[in-house]
């Protein structure tokens, strides 16, 4: 059974930073893309970020590009999520997702974690 | 960006009776649409992608059709566990990958 734990949320002040972290089991992790796609409270889904199985392709929506770092740790089954200059609407839930298919992009997302919830208010 | 509008924001029915979600696409998708549903304190979840291919063990109830910038899904028996916000999402033009707003499901 594929399971997806996020963890590392927490209350942050604006220009802060906070690495978040998901860890995999169930499926060959190096095999599968990975995304975070975050919520903020009471309203839809944003794409945040993407990543290639190897690590090696990484791909960023613009709200977040230069403050946020995607990166991979396939010894360790783990993804993570580098926020820096934190600001009031990154404030959200942030979920990390699995690509559906072996070797594709991260683009269509089959299994989800429970999410970890970033709050940047001072 | 592809913006993707979904239709109507709120549905609300009794079970039994048919649900349709529209979600329109600000430009060509192609086929490369997937629905996801949402329950309340829960991740997300996969129902179709393509546009029409159910992912496994998704309810036969579930389905979904289109092409280009007008996709839609149908619910066409409602349960009450069918209470829940529909997202559409695309894959065609990327990045970024985009949703839709969403369209809330409400069982009468």
């Amino acid at each position: 059974e594929v399971q997806l734990l996020e963890s590392g949320g927490g209350l942050v002040q604006p220009g802060g930073s906070l690495r978040l972290s998901c860890g995999a089991s169930g499926f060959t992790f190096s095999s599968y893309a990975m995304a975070w796609v975050r919520q903020s409270p009471g309203k839809g889904l944003e794409w945040v970020s993407g990543i290639s199985g190897s690590g090696d392709s990484t791909y960023y929506a613009d709200s977040v590009k230069g403050r946020v770092t995607i990166s991979r740790d396939n010894s360790k089954n783990t993804l993570y999520l580098q926020m820096n200059s934190l600001r009031a609407e990154d404030t959200a839930f942030y979920y990390c997702a699995k690509e559906t298919r072996e070797g594709d992009y991260p683009t269509l997302f089959d299994s989800w974690g429970q999410g970890t919830l970033v709050t940047v208010s001072s | 960006e592809i913006v993707l509008t979904q239709s109507p924001a709120t549905l609300s029915l009794s079970p039994g009776e048919r649900a349709t979600l529209s979600c329109r696409a600000s430009q060509s998708v192609s086929i490369y649409l997937a629905w996801y549903q949402q329950k309340p304190g829960q991740a997300p979840r996969l129902l179709i992608y393509d546009a029409s291919k159910r992912v496994t063990g998704i309810p036969a109830r579930f389905s979904g059709s289109g092409s280009g910038t007008d996709f839609t899904l149908t619910i066409s028996s409602l349960e009450p566990e069918d209470s829940a916000v529909y997202y559409c999402q695309q894959r065609n033009t990327w990045p970024p990958l985009t949703f839709g707003g969403g369209t809330k499901v409400e069982i009468k």
